[in-house]
């Protein structure tokens, strides 16, 4: 089963404008990362985020996290055409190690 | 440095067939793990191997199964194969950071299964 959703499923904005994404999870987490994947590929990894970090940038990408409300988010800034793609959140639960469970996704549509 | 490479890309195959996947991780990577991905289901953890041995199990049936050889390439196989197996598997390599906690996962482009 999945350790939580994202939202919205599905976003769809207009090149030059920011996107952000939400993650909700169910449990204590050592990280949280965030990933990409464009249709029927492998993912990429975008970010991680430590359990004790509230914020952490990356290019044109911000991820908060909020341990206390289980919740983290991606903006991403300054959209492009080429953002267009599957965002994933994922989790590493404690006392898990080296297994990763992975939220809904949300569907990302930049339009030219 | 390659990536991740996994074979074959595409492959079908009928209800009651088996399969192996093969994936070679990024040298230097110890730890490859393995996902499941469907519509219905999401991305789903099936198992990962550091040092040729399982560590972590998800919960699959045991018709899921693989392996890690000692030069950290990884094989899984299906067998008995059913109609809902049909998915994309992801295979993912990764440096094992202090503690043994995930760090980031390098994934590669995944084995497509159609069951017929």
């Amino acid at each position: 089963s999945q350790q939580g959703e994202e939202d919205p499923q599905a976003l769809s904005i207009q090149e030059g404008e920011n996107a952000t994404m939400n993650c909700s999870y169910k449990t204590s987490i050592n990280n949280l990362q965030w990933y990409r994947q464009n249709s029927g590929r492998g993912l990429v990894h975008l970010i991680l985020i430590r359990s004790n970090e509230r914020e952490k940038h990356s290019g044109r990408l911000r991820v908060t996290l909020d341990t206390s409300k289980k919740s983290s988010s991606l903006l991403i800034t300054a959209s492009r055409a080429a953002d267009t793609a599957s965002y994933f959140c994922a989790t590493v639960l404690s006392g898990s190690a080296r297994q990763l469970t992975f939220g809904s996704g949300t569907q990302l549509t930049v339009l030219p | 440095k390659a990536g991740v490479t996994q074979t074959p890309r595409y492959l079908i195959k009928t209800r009651g067939q088996q399969v192996t996947l093969s994936c070679s991780p990024i040298s230097g990577h110890r730890s490859v793990s393995w996902y499941q991905q469907t519509p219905g289901q999401g991305l789903q953890f099936l198992f990962e191997y550091f040092s040729e041995t399982q560590r972590n199990k998800g919960n699959f049936p045991g018709r899921f199964s693989g392996r890690q050889f000692s030069n950290s390439r990884s094989e899984m196989n299906v067998s008995t194969l059913e109609l809902g197996d049909s998915a994309l598997y992801l295979c993912a390599s990764s440096l094992v950071v202090a503690g043994g906690l995930t760090g980031e996962l390098f994934f590669g482009e995944g084995s497509r299964l159609t069951v017929l």
